[in-house]
């Protein structure tokens, strides 16, 4: 079955720990895309990548950063420097940047104490 | 102010009746998507709406996208508990001139209730 997967479903760290959030595809993609979902304020995008090797900042890129190193996966490191890291954190991807179908990964739960 | 609203915000609904929930752009809308999220899970893609009155079904839910293309409806009929969750509607927002690429933005959703 194609689809997405991200891992693990839960997550905690403590304050000042780099984390890394996995995220696959197997849809054959191009596009991929990391949001943030917080209670009441909808999803946010952190960074997103239209092609193997490049990615950019979205609205809410400060203390992330990403690698798309290949073509099925997009993993996303929260940093020291994010300010309230404990989050829902949801990857996605599309056939390509225009109006495609956007399909999403079960999320990662973060919690940083 | 919110650019991608939501109404209502929350909606509990009797077994077996219809509801309706509207997604409002304040600018055209190039690309809508719904989507149904269950707490603490992933976003589940429902349709996809791009051309002014087009409307789509998915087994009890319709969506259609008014002719203006600034707002889409959601429609489910005899709900289910299977229904409950909560919707989110998300709108293509462009990055260059031609809108080959874009971004979703989302709308802050709309919490489902259906008492059996």
């Amino acid at each position: 079955d194609g689809g997405i997967t991200q891992s693990p479903k839960y997550l905690f760290r403590k304050e000042g720990q780099n984390v890394t959030l996995s995220c696959e595809q197997n849809l054959n993609h191009d596009a991929m895309y990391w949001y943030r979902q917080d209670p009441g304020q909808g999803l946010r995008l952190i960074y997103y990548s239209q092609i193997v090797n490049d990615f950019q900042k979205g609205d809410i890129a400060e203390g992330y950063s990403v690698s798309r190193e290949k073509k099925e996966s997009f993993p996303l490191t929260v940093t020291s420097a994010q300010k309230n890291p404990t989050a829902f954190y949801l990857c996605a991807s599309r056939l390509g940047t225009g109006v495609y179908e956007q399909y999403f990964g079960p999320g990662t739960r973060l919690t940083v104490t | 102010s919110q650019e991608l609203e939501q109404s209502p915000q929350s909606l509990i609904v009797q077994e077996g009746k219809n509801l309706t929930i509207n997604c409002t752009s304040s600018k055209t809308l190039y690309g809508l998507y719904w989507y149904k999220q269950k707490y603490g899970e992933g976003l589940i893609f429902l349709m996809m709406l791009q051309k002014g009155g087009e409307e789509k079904s998915h087994e009890k839910i319709t969506a259609k996208l008014d002719e203006k293309k600034q707002q889409s409806s959601l429609h489910i009929t005899a709900s289910q508990p299977s229904h409950a969750g909560i919707y989110l509607c998300g709108a293509y927002r462009t990055m260059n001139y031609g809108g080959s690429q874009g971004n979703l933005i989302f709308g802050k959703g709309t919490k489902l209730s259906v008492k059996p």
